[in-house]
């Protein structure tokens, strides 16, 4: 069954460095998705993107966040400059088409900002 | 604001027994909903959707009830096994977007 992977699976990084979170959508799906989840907390919409650019983003993708779909296959999430409360696990999800259809989520990245 | 929350944190029921978690939405233009599953250190693993011009659906084992008037969604759970502990969550979508609302979870445990 075709599945969203993402990677790393853990991070850690010093408060001010900039990460790269990486995901490979399910190859013909057509609509990818950022979500993140702090710990004991809901999951939370980031950024949504499709046709190679942000079609919706949330408060929290503030301007130290990225999206980039730089070849076929990769989605990535950068952040540019992490703060402590950037800790959190960052789920890439994504549609096959728009609107009312399910979201397939990765396994998520387990970012800790130190 | 618009919120998906869930009524009950925790829910423990027997090996067997049927399991019921609730969710309640605020939001009247929602017209997509959608279980999900999440086990502990893993994504969110769909179980089953509705549409709001559906008020149950039922699949293996589970079954979704909407209720629009109350704006008021349900997925039971049939049989319940040890496989089923995790946290489960509702998650909205609203006819003017594509971006899903989630509720804050409900952690199942079953007790074998």
């Amino acid at each position: 069954e075709p599945e969203v992977t993402q990677t790393p699976s853990h991070q850690v990084t010093q408060m001010g460095q900039e990460v790269i979170l990486r995901c490979v959508p399910i190859s013909n799906h057509l609509y990818f998705y950022w979500y993140r989840q702090i710990l004991g907390q809901k999951v939370e919409f980031l950024v949504s993107f499709y046709n190679n650019e942000i079609s919706e983003k949330s408060e929290i993708f503030d301007d130290q966040f990225s999206v980039e779909r730089p070849d076929g296959s990769n989605f990535t999430l950068k952040i540019r400059s992490t703060k402590l409360e950037d800790s959190a696990m960052y789920f890439c999800a994504s549609q096959e088409w728009d609107g009312n259809e399910k979201l397939f989520f990765g396994s998520g990245t387990q970012l800790s900002v130190l | 604001g618009e919120s998906v929350g869930l009524h009950l944190p925790t829910l423990s029921v027997q090996e067997g027994d049927n399991s019921i978690i609730n969710c309640a939405y605020s939001n009247s233009a929602s017209d997509y909903f959608i279980w999900y599953k999440q086990e502990s250190g893993k994504g969110p693993q769909f179980i089953i959707d509705i549409r709001s011009n559906m008020d149950k659906r039922q699949g293996q084992r589970v079954t979704v009830l909407l209720n629009k008037t109350v704006k008021h969604l349900s997925l039971q759970i049939a049989a319940t096994q040890p496989g089923d502990s995790a946290v489960y969550f509702c998650a909205e979508i609203q006819n003017t977007g594509n971006q899903f609302y989630f509720g804050t979870g409900t952690s199942l445990t079953v007790i074998p």
